[in-house]
Formats: C-alpha cells, structure tokens, sequence
C-alpha cells in the first residue's frame, strides 16, 4: 500500500538554526498537511496546501514557518529561526480528495537544542 | 471552537478483556469522526470512522458508533490482544458544505495489553 514517507526521522537543531523537514505524500493525492504534536500534548493542525498554495493555517503557523511542494513529489516544512518550544513531532499527511481519510506519515522528531 | 476530549490514559488490560475509550466532541454543524491508532515508532493510522450521526465505525474488531445526542465517538472492542498496545486517538474534521476540514485530535489514550 502506498506511504507517506517522512525525513529524517530525528532532527537534531540548536536553537536559532533554520531547518527543513521533508514529507513525500502518496503520489497521486492533491491535499498535503502538517501537524505537530509536542510531547504529552495534542496532535495540532498547522497548515493546509493545495493546488500549491496555502489553504489553512492555523495560529501556530507563524512568519517563522513556510511550506513548499518544490517539484512533483516532495513537500517540506521549513521553521526559519527554531526555537526550544519547535521541539515536537511534526507530521505530514495527505489525500487524494478533501472528503477522505488523510493518511499520514511516521513523523519527525524534531529538538531543538 | 471545535474541540475533542478524550479519557485519560494510560489504560492497562489483560488480554481477552473488553476495552473501552471514551472519546465525546464539541464541533458546530456536523463534523465526520475518526479513531487513529499510532503503534509504537509509526505513524497515524486510521483505525475507522463515522461521517453522519448513528453511524459505526468497524475494523479490525474495533467498534464505534456517532452519537449525535450525547456528542459521542467511544471506542470499543469485545477481547484486546497484546499486539492492540497503541496509542489511539480520537479526532474530527469539520464538514464545510460536504469537503472536510483539517482534523482536530484528542490527547490520545495509551493502552496496554499484557499477556
């Protein structure tokens, strides 16, 4: 069964560096999405994308944050100064039309030192 | 706004033991819900889901039924095995005019199933 596949699974960061995760979503979905969830706390909505552009965002998505569908296959989450409080799981998921399941990706850690 | 509230965990049974987890939301209009299942170093995966009130979700004997009146999604399943030891989550996606929205998740519940 096709995947949502997610890189790396652990980012190290010190605080203040820029990072990028990266998500490859199942090949023939349109909708791709970020969440993240800090440890012991809820999985929280970041940000929507489709037809290569921001649909939603969340209050959490901040001027620091971006995303990118680069060429036909990847699509990256870059925090451009992290700080201690990025440090989460971050998760990518996708979906070949809104009115279905999204499926997700293992996720990134991500720590911010 | 649209929230999900979910028992705490974690919850620790013996295998064969009926399992329930207790799952209630707050959403405006009429939202489609999910239980996802995240075993240990994996991903989210979804478990079932529900899309209209008195609807059951069904799978891999996991049960859950969309209670309009009590604002519920509760998880069950009649007889746990270890392999079960997941953390489960509930969640909802807001329906705008029939597509859905971003999913809004509980906390997640642990469970533990001990042999």
């Amino acid at each position: 069964e096709p995947e949502v596949t997610q890189t790396p699974s652990h980012q190290v960061t010190q605080m203040g560096q820029e990072v990028i995760l990266r998500c490859v979503p199942i090949s023939n979905h349109l909708y791709f999405y970020w969440y993240r969830q800090i440890l012991g706390q809820k999985v929280e909505f970041l940000v929507s994308f489709y037809n290569n552009e921001i649909s939603e965002k969340s209050e959490i998505f901040d001027d620091q944050f971006s995303v990118e569908r680069p060429d036909g296959s990847n699509f990256t989450l870059k925090i451009r100064s992290t700080k201690l409080e990025d440090s989460a799981m971050y998760f990518c998921a996708s979906v070949q039309r809104d009115n279905q399941p999204q499926h997700f990706g293992d996720g990134t850690r991500l720590s911010i030192l | 706004g649209d929230s999900v509230t979910q028992m705490e965990g974690p919850v620790t049974l013996s295998e064969e033991a009926f399992l329930t987890i207790n799952c209630t939301y707050t959403a405006t209009g009429y939202p489609s819900l999910f239980w996802y299942v995240q075993y240990p170093g994996e991903g989210l995966q979804l478990l079932l889901k529900a899309t209209k009130a008195d609807d059951k979700g069904s799978n891999k004997g996991f049960e859950a039924t969309y209670r309009k009146e009590t604002t519920s999604f509760h998880l069950e399943k009649g007889s746990v095995q270890v392999s079960d030891s997941a953390v489960y989550f509930c969640a909802l996606s807001p329906n705008y005019g029939g597509s859905q929205g971003n999913l809004i998740f509980g906390k997640g519940t642990k469970l533990s199933v001990k042999p």
